[in-house]
């Protein structure tokens, strides 16, 4: 497609099970990130993936956090057992090189009941 | 530790009249800076960047200056519709290290018609 695509966009869980949320970055693009938006504030990042590069995970919140990006396209992010703190909306991005502007997805609404 | 800044939440101006969105950052690394637009249940849309070899950038309506000595950057959208009406996020980059954006809390504009 043309643009970042996310799914599901929307997703109810309950505490304690495991969810994965996806991202479909722009073709050609090397570097994808991962934001989070919980209600009121602002983005927050999580993780960026640039090309073969280390991740850079500093940004996870825990270790129920993480994340892989398989042949420098999709990238999962993972959250173990779920808590109620960690609903949110959780944004991917892509961009082209690492001095170039983001593109974001829809996002994916995450509810933990 | 906040590294940008938008302290202020909200702004409401008049349809036709100057709308300035500021931001101010601590890391002196950054140089790269950008705005983005979000509208509610889509992802943030890029609207416009500069770099720190620049102290302005101008695209139509709206301009981004840039402080480096004061660490502060603003947008002003002029003149404001209606349409304008978003939450606008400023955000930053340093090329030292990984080159993930980190970006404010946003400030939410409404044009008043």
């Amino acid at each position: 497609g043309a643009g970042v695509s996310q799914s599901p966009s929307n997703k109810v869980t309950e505490k304690g099970k495991d969810v994965e949320l996806r991202c479909d970055p722009i073709s050609g693009h090397t570097a994808l990130y991962w934001y989070r938006q919980s209600l009121g504030q602002g983005l927050e990042f999580l993780i960026y993936f640039q090309g073969n590069s280390a991740p850079d995970k500093s940004g996870l919140p825990s270790d129920r956090f993480s994340a892989e990006r398989t042949g420098g396209s999709v990238s999962t992010l993972t959250i173990q057992r779920t808590q109620q703190e960690d609903s949110a909306v959780y944004l991917c991005a892509s961009s082209l090189a690492q001095t170039t502007e983001a593109f974001f997805g829809q996002g994916t609404r995450l509810t933990v009941v | 530790d906040q590294q940008v800044k938008q302290n202020s939440p909200s702004l409401s101006v008049q349809e036709g009249r100057i709308s300035i969105l500021n931001c101010d950052y601590t890391n002196s690394m950054f140089d790269y800076f950008l705005w983005y637009k979000k509208y509610p249940a889509e992802g943030p849309t890029f609207l416009i960047s500069i770099s720190s070899i620049k102290d302005k950038n101008e695209d139509g309506r709206f301009t981004v200056f840039l402080n480096k000595s004061a660490k502060h950057l603003s947008l002003h959208i002029v003149p404001s519709q209606p349409g304008d009406s978003a939450v606008y996020f400023c955000a930053a980059s340093a090329p030292s290290g990984t080159y993930k954006y980190i970006f404010g809390t946003g400030t939410r504009l409404k044009v008043l018609a």
